[in-house]
C-alpha cells in the first residue's frame, strides 16, 4: 500500500486560504468516504481536524474544511493565521481494516 | 478527559524484542478498536497495527507483519504492541490511537541501534 501524496509544502499570508491535496487510487480516497486530515505540531502527536472528508470534531475552527473528488482529497485552511503553522497529513480507509497516510504537508504563515 | 499514554519505549539491538504498552482513560475502553501508528524521524505517519474492540480481529502492516503482535487486556484498559525482529527501519515514535484516530497519545520513541 503506498502512501497518499501530498505537496510537500504550502505557504500563504495571514488571512489568506491555502488548500493542501491528497491523491490516493480508487482502492482508498476514491472508493471511502473515510478520509481524516490532522494537524502535527513539531515534537507533538497529530490532532484530528477532518474526518469523514467533511466532517469537523468539536473545537476545530470552521476556517477548516474538507473535500474530495474522485482520487483527490483537499484540506482547505481559510483565514490563515499564525498558529495554522503545522505540518499536515491525511489519511484514508482502504479497506481490509488498513488505513493509509499522506506524505504529509509543512504549512508555513508567511 | 479520555487521554491514552503509551510507555515501553527504549533502546535495543537489532534482532531485539519490545513491548508497548498504552494505558486508556476518560472512556468506555472495551467498546473500541485501537490502532498503532508509527513515525520515524523526520517522516510521515505510518499506520502499523489495529486491533477489534473485543480482541478478536487484527490488522498488521506488511512491513510488521510475522514480527509484530497487537493485543489488548479490556480488565486493564490496556492495549499492547509486543515488538519482536526489530530492524533499524521500525525506529520510530510510537502512538496508540482511538477508532476514529480522535484520541492520539503523546507517543513513545523505539530507536534500534547496536
Amino acid at each position: 500500500q503506498s502512501a497518499l501524496t501530498q505537496p510537500p509544502s504550502a505557504s500563504g499570508s495571514p488571512g489568506q486560504s491555502v488548500t493542501i491535496s491528497c491523491t490516493g487510487t480508487s482502492s482508498d480516497v476514491g472508493n471511502y468516504a473515510f478520509v481524516s486530515w490532522y494537524q502535527q505540531y513539531p515534537g507533538k502527536a497529530p490532532k484530528l481536524m477532518i474526518y469523514e472528508v467533511t466532517k469537523r470534531p468539536p473545537g476545530v475552527p470552521d476556517r477548516f474544511s474538507g473535500s474530495k473528488s474522485g482520487n483527490t482529497a483537499s484540506l482547505t485552511v481559510s483565514g490563515l493565521q499564525a498558529e495554522d503553522e503545522a505540518d499536515y497529513y491525511c489519511s484514508s480507509y482502504a479497506g481490509s481494516n488498513n488505513y493509509v497516510f499522506g506524505t504529509g504537508t509543512k504549512v508555513t504563515v508567511v | 478527559e479520555m487521554q491514552l499514554v503509551e510507555s515501553g519505549g527504549g533502546l535495543v539491538q537489532p534482532g531485539g524484542s519490545l513491548r508497548l504498552s498504552c494505558a486508556a482513560s476518560g472512556f468506555t475502553f472495551s467498546k473500541y478498536g485501537l490502532h498503532w501508528v508509527r513515525q520515524a524521524p523526520g517522516n510521515g505517519l505510518e499506520y502499523v497495527s489495529a486491533i477489534s474492540a473485543n480482541g478478536d480481529i487484527t490488522y498488521y502492516a506488511n512491513s510488521v507483519k510475522g514480527r509484530f503482535i497487537i493485543s489488548r487486556d479490556n480488565s486493564k484498559n490496556t492495549l499492547y504492541l509486543q515488538m519482536g525482529g526489530l530492524r533499524a527501519e521500525d525506529m520510530a515514535v510510537y502512538y496508540c490511537t482511538s477508532d476514529g484516530f480522535d484520541i492520539w497519545g503523546q507517543g513513545t520513541m523505539v530507536t534500534v541501534s547496536s
